[in-house]
C-alpha cells in the first residue's frame, strides 16, 4: 500500500450536482495535489496544498475547489457538475515543498456524471 | 510556454524489441525531469528521475538540455511492460511556487 488513501473509489451523480473527493497522504507528507485524468487531456494538475494553505493552483475550474484540514486529509469539492467533468481524479502527495522529490499517487476516485 | 509534449499517443512493439517512449519539454529554468507509469487498474508510480540517472526495471532516460528531451529507453521490451507512461517535469516558476506539468502520456503496448 503506497500510504494515500482515496475515498470513495467510485462515484455516480447526475448533472448539477455537487460531490466531495476525499484524500489522506501518506503519513509524514504535507503536501497534497490534485489531479484529473481524462481520456482525451491526460493527466492534468488541478490544485496543491501545502500543510493546510494553497501553494500552487494549475487548470481547476472556478466550480471545483478544494482545501486541507489540520490533520493534513485533503477535500476536492466539485459543484455544478457537467458530464465532461466525468474523468479519474487522482490525489497525491509529498514530502515538503522544497522540491518534487517524486509524488506518492492515490488509487484514484473515478467519477461518473450522468 | 511551459509544457511537456509527449508525442505519441500509443506506441506498440514486439517482445524483445527496443523502446524508445519520446518526451520533450519547454521550461525556463532547471526543471526536474521524471516518468510515471500506471499498469492496468493500478495507480501511478514513479518509475524514474533524471536527478537519480538509474535504472530502473530496464528503462533509462537521459536529460538532454540541448535538445529539451528525456526520452525512457529500454533496450528489450517485455509484455509487463505494457502500461501508460507519463513524463512529467517540476520547476520552479516565476511567482516562486513550484509547477508540477505533466505529459498527456503515451501507452505502450508490448506485443508477444
Amino acid at each position: 500500500d503506497s500510504g494515500v488513501t482515496q475515498t470513495p473509489k467510485h462515484l455516480i451523480t447526475a448533472t448539477g450536482q455537487r460531490v466531495t473527493l476525499r484524500c489522506s497522504p501518506r503519513s509524514g507528507d504535507l503536501s497534497v495535489y490534485w489531479y484529473q485524468q481524462s481520456l482525451d487531456q491526460g493527466l492534468q494538475f488541478l490544485i496543491q496544498y501545502y500543510n493546510g494553505e494553497e501553494r500552487a493552483k494549475g487548470n481547476i475550474l472556478e466550480r471545483f475547489s478544494a482545501q486541507q484540514f489540520p490533520d493534513l486529509h485533503s477535500e476536492l469539492n466539485l459543484s455544478s457538475l457537467e458530464l465532461g467533468d466525468s474523468a479519474l481524479y487522482f490525489c497525491a502527495s509529498s514530502e515538503p515543498d522544497i522540491g518534487f522529490d517524486g509524488y506518492t499517487f492515490g488509487s484514484g476516485t473515478r467519477l461518473t456524471v450522468v | 510556454a511551459q509544457r511537456v509534449t509527449q508525442p505519441e499517443k500509443l506506441l506498440s512493439v514486439f517482445k524483445g524489441a527496443p523502446v524508445e517512449l519520446k518526451c520533450n519539454y519547454s521550461y525556463s529554468g532547471s526543471p526536474e525531469l521524471f516518468w510515471y507509469v500506471q499498469y492496468s487498474r493500478q495507480r501511478l508510480q514513479l518509475l524514474l528521475r533524471h536527478i537519480s540517472r538509474e535504472s530502473i526495471k530496464g528503462f533509462t532516460a537521459d536529460l538532454n538540455k540541448g535538445e529539451t528531451s528525456f526520452h525512457l529507453k529500454k533496450p528489450f521490451a517485455q509484455e509487463e511492460d505494457s502500461a501508460m507512461y507519463y513524463c512529467a517535469l517540476s520547476g520552479r516558476g516565476t511567482s516562486g511556487t513550484y509547477k508540477y506539468i505533466f505529459g498527456t502520456g503515451t501507452r505502450l503496448k508490448v506485443l508477444a
